[in-house]
């Protein structure tokens, strides 16, 4: 079974708006990282934000910030005021347990910004 | 310089030849890691390292070698290269004395087509 779903191909997105993508995950482990990067053209992976299973709050980092639903095994991806920039596909991983350190890794969702 | 160093960046071979892709890095970690990406799926796990003399199989090994010389070495090895090995191969580290929040660190990636 797939571990983690991304189920948005592509989207679009005009510049400045607020752009969700959707994340769902699959343990039975209770102890779990989610981590979201970004691939732009040029082809690196650039870590973006990351959140844990015991995490109380959802995780912020700057116009990123996570939608953090446990119960639901949801861990979305919200980029506020959108930039031309912002252009890219974006992966959400999963680690499980605390010492095995693997990825498992999402189809992606390429996002594309319009002036 | 790059934390995370793969080479060749680009390669383009023929069927039955045999490849070594290298990563070296900077980082002092002492966690490598070689997934592929092809469209559609993600990053999916070839072979991981915890340290040099440990060293397992990933999701999907079968045509796969790795070699880890060093702590800062990992190799990975077409033994005989088929076009469906034809992906974007990304190398990644990651340190075990690390909080858990500490994402995996990637090379830039190395294209590679197999005609």
């Amino acid at each position: 079974a797939q571990k983690i779903t991304q189920t948005q191909p592509g989207m679009f997105v005009q510049e400045k708006e607020a752009v969700t993508l959707d994340c769902t995950y699959d343990t039975s482990d209770p102890s779990y990282g989610l981590f979201w990067y970004k691939q732009p053209s040029s082809g690196e992976m650039i870590f973006l934000i990351y959140q844990g299973s015991y995490d109380q709050q959802n995780a912020t980092e700057g116009r990123y910030s996570l939608n953090f639903q446990k119960a639901r095994k949801s861990a979305n991806l919200v980029i506020s005021a959108s930039q031309l920039g912002d252009s890219a596909m974006y992966f959400c991983a999963m680690r499980e347990g605390f010492n095995d350190y693997k990825l498992s890794f999402g189809a992606g969702t390429t996002v594309t910004v319009r002036a | 310089d790059a934390d995370v160093t793969q080479t060749p960046r680009n390669r383009i071979t023929k069927t039955g030849k045999r490849i070594m892709l290298e990563c070296s890095q900077t980082k002092g970690h002492d966690r490598m890691y070689w997934y592929r990406q092809d469209p559609g799926l993600g990053l999916r796990l070839i072979y991981y390292s915890f340290d040099v003399k440990d060293i397992n199989k990933g999701e999907i090994s079968d045509g796969y070698s790795v070699s880890r010389q060093a702590q800062a070495k990992f190799s990975l090895s077409l033994e005989s290269a088929i076009p469906n090995q034809t992906a974007l191969y990304f190398c990644a580290t990651s340190d075990s004395w690390g909080a858990s929040n500490q994402p995996q660190h990637f090379g830039d990636g190395t294209r590679l087509s197999i005609l």
